[in-house]
């Protein structure tokens, strides 16, 4: 059974600074994996898919990779700003669903 | 082009009604999928639907169902409401390809509140 888990559950850091959310997943049969980003009280936004072939996606300050061989996903954010502040998930996919991490909470602070 | 639209958006109900949420996709997505959010259990996959077939179904019991039309949209039904039903409820559409579905867009959701 596919499990995908997030670390850390919370961070909170300086505006400015690069950081790494860490995405794992137990089952390397996937079909790609997503990143969202949710706001509180709102729905999901789409930040970067993956394909299973593929080694990593970029789109302005943020780049993911994927690594399907040790079930490891990150998500970089350069020089993170306080909009950036939400609940970060990632989600595999495989056999038409998606299979969702906790999410980690990103606190910007001005 | 027009995102994934969900109505309501919210919703109360009694303990023991029913419901319907219904979702339209994207213009020529013909994959909608629906998931369950609430802050003890995250995010869960409840049902895939592609060209009116169910293709996959999450671990619900047989109160949570769903259908999709002929133009992709899409509804699900609950039945018999219990408490631990109150959830936000999202839908997603994508495209397909082979073996499984592209970038999955995701509407705003329908939090009902069952009481």
């Amino acid at each position: 059974k596919q499990e995908v888990t997030q670390i850390p559950a919370a961070l909170s850091v300086p505006e400015g600074e690069n950081l790494v959310l860490n995405c794992s997943f137990t089952d390397s049969a996937i079909y790609n994996l997503q990143w969202f980003r949710q706001d509180p009280g709102k729905g999901l936004t789409s930040l970067l898919l993956i394909q299973s072939s593929q080694r990593e996606q970029t789109s302005g300050r943020l780049n993911a990779s994927l690594d399907k061989s040790s079930g490891r996903s990150t998500l970089y954010i350069a020089a993170s700003q306080p909009g950036d502040s939400a609940t970060y998930l990632c989600a595999v996919s495989s056999n038409y669903q998606l299979i969702w991490g906790a999410g980690t909470k990103l606190i910007i602070k001005p | 082009k027009a995102g994934v639209t969900q109505t309501p958006r919210y919703l109360i109900k009694t303990r023991g009604q029913q419901v319907t949420l219904s979702c339209s996709p994207i213009s020529g997505h013909r994959s909608v999928s629906w998931y369950q959010q609430t802050p003890g259990q995250g995010l869960q996959f409840l049902f895939e639907y592609f060209s009116e077939t169910q293709r996959n179904k999450g671990n619900f019991p047989g109160r949570f169902s769903g259908r999709q039309f002929s133009n992709s949209r899409s509804e699900m039904n609950v039945s018999t409401l219990e408490l631990g039903d109150s959830a936000l409820y999202l839908c997603a559409s994508s495209l397909v390809g082979t073996g499984g579905t592209y970038e999955q867009y995701f509407g705003p959701g329908t939090r009902l509140t069952v009481t």
